[in-house]
């Protein structure tokens, strides 16, 4: 089992729609960090957080310590948000656990 | 604009050569990292390094190694390429820290024939 599991693992939208990624974690961590990558490119780090909730433009990261689970948040999606997007929990001893990505499609 | 530069985007070698991978960041992280993606497995940790001439190894070093003599330079090194070194590899770097997180690089799609 991973130490870290999101889901879905493959999700289709329709352009404006409201998306959410989960990410539930099973190990101690000291931050979780939502990460993008686009086919063929590298990965960009979009939100790091260790409590509470970030928002960037149309992006919510929100985490739930206690429960241990995190969600990624899209409003009104668009098709360049079309990527991998992949959770991370990271502890202070500089180890990396990553989810296997979830890979989300917007169709015009 | 902070930045982690792969090499290459694209290799194709032959089983049996040696491969050197190069990695350079540009923002005096001292940690840097070499990982691997997989269909259906993520990014694996494969080696990494806190410092100048330091390496540790990740979770699947086997067929693999490092060199750091420079801190902006990471490399990794298949001594002997095989079918199933296929893969994407990618490098990152952070801070000791982490406080601004990861940094990335645009990865290396390599093909072993």
């Amino acid at each position: 089992k991973n130490e870290v599991e999101q889901s879905p693992q493959n999700l289709t939208a329709q352009e404006g729609e409201f998306i959410t990624i989960n990410c539930s974690y099973s190990v101690g961590i000291s931050a979780l960090h939502w990460l993008q990558q686009h086919p063929g490119g590298g990965i960009v780090s979009l939100f790091m957080l260790s409590s509470g909730k970030k928002k960037h433009g149309r992006l919510i990261a929100t985490i739930n310590i206690q429960e241990k689970h995190s969600s990624l948040h899209i409003t009104a999606s668009h098709p360049r948000d079309s990527a991998v997007y992949i959770c991370a929990g990271s502890n202070t001893g500089n180890q990396f656990y990553f989810g296997t990505g979830t890979s989300l499609t917007v169709i015009p | 604009d902070v930045k982690v530069t792969q090499s290459s985007r694209y290799l194709v070698k032959r089983t049996g050569e040696k491969v050197f991978l190069e990695c350079v960041q540009d923002m005096d992280h001292e940690n840097m990292f070499w990982y691997r993606q997989d269909p259906g497995l993520g990014l694996r940790l494969i080696y990494f390094s806190y410092d100048v001439k330091m390496k540790e190894k990740g979770d699947i070093p086997e067929g693999y190694s490092v060199s750091r003599e420079k801190k902006e330079r990471f490399s990794l090194i298949l001594e002997s390429a095989s079918t199933n070194q296929t893969s994407m590899y990618l490098c990152a770097s952070s801070l000791r820290t982490r406080a601004g997180g990861y940094t990335f690089g645009s990865g290396t799609r390599l093909t072993v024939v």
